[in-house]
């Protein structure tokens, strides 16, 4: 069961254009939403992450916008480069601390995005 | 610097065999995790742990064993029961009950050869 639905699986966008990577989840006790970058051959790493007491949340060129009755958050990179061209996941958690779920992470399946020139 | 470490980067197996990935990280770090990653389908959870001595299945851990004996190494070990190993597996950590960042290795890319 995919509890955290990402689209789309591929992107290419032109240079200096603005990259959109959609996100869908179901579980309601999610309260963490983050989004990790990946490079071939590389482990992911955090790019930013919201909290579903804000709506938006901007990061230099990184802006996560977050829907929570829609249960919906999306990332926007705004002036797309070449160098953002990677994997993106989105994730979401929850504390879960009274059934021992701990702190694991439930992702999307990745968006590959190709900026070019 | 603190990180995870995943050794070895590329590892080969044959048929029938067993193999042991290793994570080890020096984040003081209470949960860790393995993921698989495949094209097309994000990363899986196979194992994690969230106390030494303590660990979970998560949606894929047929064919998998872990062991958590120490606070800073979280082995992964595939065993020959696994039928399609051939995959990217990434070990990460995160504190405990804290919804933070998760901390990546580099991974292990295994080949069933």
């Amino acid at each position: 069961q995919q509890q955290v639905k990402q689209s789309p699986q591929s992107l290419i966008v032109q240079k200096g254009g603005i990259s959109i990577i959609n996100c869908a989840y179901e579980n309601t006790a999610f309260d963490y939403f983050p989004w990790y970058q990946q490079f071939p051959g590389k482990g992911p790493a955090l790019l930013i992450a919201i909290r579903p007491d804000v709506s938006e949340k901007k990061e230099g060129r990184f802006t996560i916008s977050f829907n929570k009755s829609a249960k919906q958050f999306s990332l926007h990179i705004m002036d797309s480069q070449p160098g953002d061209s990677a994997t993106y996941f989105c994730a979401a958690t929850s504390r879960a601390i009274l059934t021992g779920g701990g702190n694991k992470l439930t992702f999307g399946t990745g968006t590959q995005l190709k900026v070019e020139l | 610097d603190g990180g995870i470490t995943q050794s070895p980067k590329y590892l080969f197996r044959k048929e029938g065999q067993n193999v042991t990935l290793s994570c080890e990280q020096n984040l003081n770090h209470d949960a860790m995790y393995w993921y698989r990653q495949d094209p097309g389908q994000g990363l899986r959870l196979i194992y994690y742990s969230q106390i030494v001595n303590d660990f979970q299945k998560g949606d894929i851990a047929e064919g998998y064993s872990v062991s958590r004996e120490k606070k800073e190494s979280f082995p992964l070990t595939v065993t020959s029961a696994q039928k399609n190993p051939t995959a990217f597996y990434l070990c990460a950590s995160t504190p405990q009950f804290q919804n933070t960042e998760a901390f990546f290795g580099q991974g292990t890319r295994l080949t069933v050869v």
